[in-house]
């Protein structure tokens, strides 16, 4: 079993603040994948990262694979409250015929106005 | 722009019924999944699914469950009987390159089994 671990698993912060979410593994992936889920809803797509040491910038998230591609982080400067929502990191392992992904468990955000 | 659509939205059904969930893919991807989420947990992959086969299959996906995939549309989760412990959301995604490529989620089926 491939664990991906999410920390912090819930973050609260005001409008304006920013913040890192980190998602940590002893398993290397082929590729890491961010995804954001509203409640009711499946994960939407965010980014996704394949090379070790890749940083991908979206707007005021950045996102980093980490050289080992054992880690990864999702970094927002001045956080606005549309960004409320579950942050899920899903890695994905080559030995895997079909790209099966494994999910961490998530990091609630809220930001409050 | 395209979308994974699933169907139903919910689902209620008795202990021991079979229910069949049902999703259409990206229209020109060729790889199907399914995924789960029990309240409050992770999600969990099922089976993964190429050229009218199983690809992978996790533990949960034991005999009680089954895919198929009648037409050139949909892709369907079959539950022969299930069990209390089967509700959750279910997801299906699908790929249009497999490995690497991005897995685009459909909005889920909320199954509660009584």
């Amino acid at each position: 079993t491939q664990l991906l671990e999410q920390s912090p698993q819930f973050l609260s912060i005001q409008e304006g603040e920013n913040l890192t979410v980190y998602c940590n593994s002893s398993s290397v992936f082929s590729s890491l994948q961010w995804y954001r889920q509203e409640p009711g809803e499946g994960p939407v797509l965010l980014v996704t990262v394949v090379t070790g040491g890749e940083v991908k910038k979206l707007k005021r998230l950045t996102f980093q694979f980490g050289d080992a591609r054992k880690d990864s982080s999702l970094h927002i400067t001045a956080a606005q409250p549309g960004d409320t929502g579950l942050y899920l990191c899903a890695g994905e392992n080559r030995g895997s015929t079909l790209g099966r992904l494994y999910f961490g468990r998530g990091t609630q955000l809220t930001v409050w106005p | 722009e395209p979308e994974v659509t699933q169907t139903p939205s919910h689902q209620v059904t008795q202990m021991g019924q079979e229910v069949i969930l049902r999703c259409v893919p990206i229209s020109n991807h060729l790889y199907f999944y399914w995924y789960r989420q029990i309240l409050g947990q992770k999600v969990e992959f099922l089976v993964s699914f190429y050229n009218n086969e199983i690809s992978e299959k996790s533990e949960i996906f034991d005999d009680q469950f089954s895919v198929e995939r009648p037409d050139g549309s949909n892709f369907t989760l079959k539950i022969r009987s299930t069990k209390l412990e089967d509700s959750a959301m279910y997801f299906c995604a699908s790929c249009g390159g497999g490995p690497g490529e991005t897995q685009y989620f459909g909005p889920g089926t909320r199954l509660l089994v009584l």
